[in-house]
């Protein structure tokens, strides 16, 4: 079957625009996670959705950052305002079960 | 709160050699404890986990033992092969909350 997707694979977009990253988890998985990947770091938690729960929001970096997910499914990321330093990779993960989660390929987001 | 050190890279070795990656991590109570890895132009995918002390994680060759008494999960093979080229990333998710602590990378290079 299909694994996690994301679109776009890259943003590149100007200081102060807005960027919507989308991402398609594995089909019946109830979790979703938002990560971000700064260069030469690691993997940073944004939020967390679980069916129908309230989101985990405690990653998120500012309240230029908001994701949402529909009807359980597909999730968007926002930043509003773009700063340089909100380029990274955007990943997406889904899963199943709280202990393993399958990745997507990442957006690579640039701010100029 | 929870937090991933892990030995910084890259690591080059050839071929049959032995690999260590170290990883420490710091934690309220017990973490769940994982190895991720990344292959050139993939997404992340689990490699292997332990969720209790004293748990060993294994898979491909790969193995990794939960010890709480020096708080690490460090990532070891017997003889890497130049399939593993790929960068490998410690993590844990705590007890009681949804996110995890991914460390910062470790880009391993194997060369025939």
């Amino acid at each position: 079957g299909a694994g996690v997707s994301q679109s776009p694979s890259n943003k590149v977009t100007e200081k102060g625009k807005d960027v919507e990253l989308r991402c398609d988890p594995i089909s019946g998985h109830t979790a979703l996670y938002w990560y971000r990947q700064s260069l030469g770091q690691g993997l940073e938690f944004l939020i967390y959705f679980q069916g129908n729960s309230a989101p985990d929001k405690s990653g998120l970096p500012s309240d230029r950052f908001s994701a949402e997910r529909t009807g359980g499914s597909v999730s968007t990321l926002t930043i509003q305002r773009t700063q340089q330093e909100d380029s990274a990779v955007y990943l997406c993960a889904s899963s199943a079960r709280p202990d393993t989660q399958y990745f997507g390929p990442g957006t690579r987001l640039t701010v100029l | 709160g929870n937090s991933v050190t892990q030995m910084e890279g890259p690591v080059t070795l050839s071929e049959e050699a032995f690999l260590t990656i170290n990883c420490t991590y710091t934690a309220t109570g017990y973490p769940s404890l994982f190895w991720y890895v990344q292959y050139p132009g993939e997404g992340l995918q689990l490699l292997l986990k332990a969720t209790k002390a004293d748990d060993k994680g294994s898979n491909k060759g790969f193995e990794a033992t939960y010890r709480k008494e020096t708080t690490s999960f460090h990532l070891e093979k017997g003889s890497v092969q130049v399939s593993d080229s790929a960068v490998y990333f410690c993590a844990l998710r705590g007890r009681n909350n949804n996110d995890m602590r991914f460390g910062a990378g470790t880009r391993l290079t194997v060369k025939p």
